[in-house]
């Protein structure tokens, strides 16, 4: 099992670009998450999704967009890019409930400049 | 509102012990979790306690008092690949999932 993946590891976004970051789990797990953490800092919950079909807003949605097609796939869309979306973007996944010991992907850095 | 507290910072020796304490302020919450995050790698979990008491699991315990709204992690036996970012975490709803600032672990031979 690769567990959770994610591309691009680096990435380099031109303010006002748009991209999409990839994030794959080979677990079946039905929650999967994206968070994003800034330097010296704990993370931050944008999307979750609970199963295919359905996602809902975290603490910080704002300039972000989830879907999720399968199980497998939860992609996050960064719309009109501001240097204030530069971080480190995890994907995580879990089992059945929230408090699941969740599974977390390698991390894309993204610097918006 | 909801917020988590931990010290920024804690320093140890190898071979010793060390206690990690997050204290928070919220209404109601599944449980606390824990995690550990080396530099530039990914989080891992090392353990959950949804009800109030101690966790082990090897050389770390975990343990949550909802009384007090407190909670620590516990590291025995320091061994120098220990020295990493810790965090807490808590859960109040699949919406609302809470980490603290992180505890950055530094252990000296």
């Amino acid at each position: 099992n690769a567990g959770v993946t994610q591309t691009p590891k680096f990435r380099i976004l031109k303010i006002g670009q748009s991209m999409t970051l990839q994030c794959t789990q080979d677990m079946n797990h039905n929650y999967m998450y994206w968070y994003r953490q800034d330097p010296g800092m704990g993370l931050k919950l944008i999307y979750y999704s609970v199963g295919a079909g359905i996602t809902d807003k975290g603490e910080v949605p704002n300039g972000y967009n989830v879907s999720r097609s399968t199980t497998e796939d939860f992609p996050l869309r960064l719309e009109l890019a501001a240097p204030s979306q530069t971080s480190v973007y995890f994907c995580a996944s879990s089992w059945e409930r929230v408090f699941d010991e969740q599974y977390f992907g390698p991390g894309t850095r993204l610097t918006v400049t | 509102g909801q917020s988590l507290e931990q010290p920024s910072e804690v320093t140890a020796v190898e071979g010793a012990i060390v206690q990690i304490n997050c204290t928070y302020q919220t209404s109601g919450f599944y449980g606390l979790s824990w995690y550990q995050q080396h530099d530039g790698g990914a989080p891992t979990f090392l353990s959950y306690n949804g009800l109030d008491g101690l966790e082990e699991t090897g050389r770390f315990s975990s343990f949550l008092s909802r009384s007090d709204s407190y909670g620590y992690l516990l590291l025995q036996e320091l061994q120098m690949k220990d020295s990493a970012s810790y965090f807490c975490a808590l859960y109040s709803s699949a919406s609302k999932i809470i980490f603290g600032s992180g505890t950055r672990l530094s252990i000296r031979p």
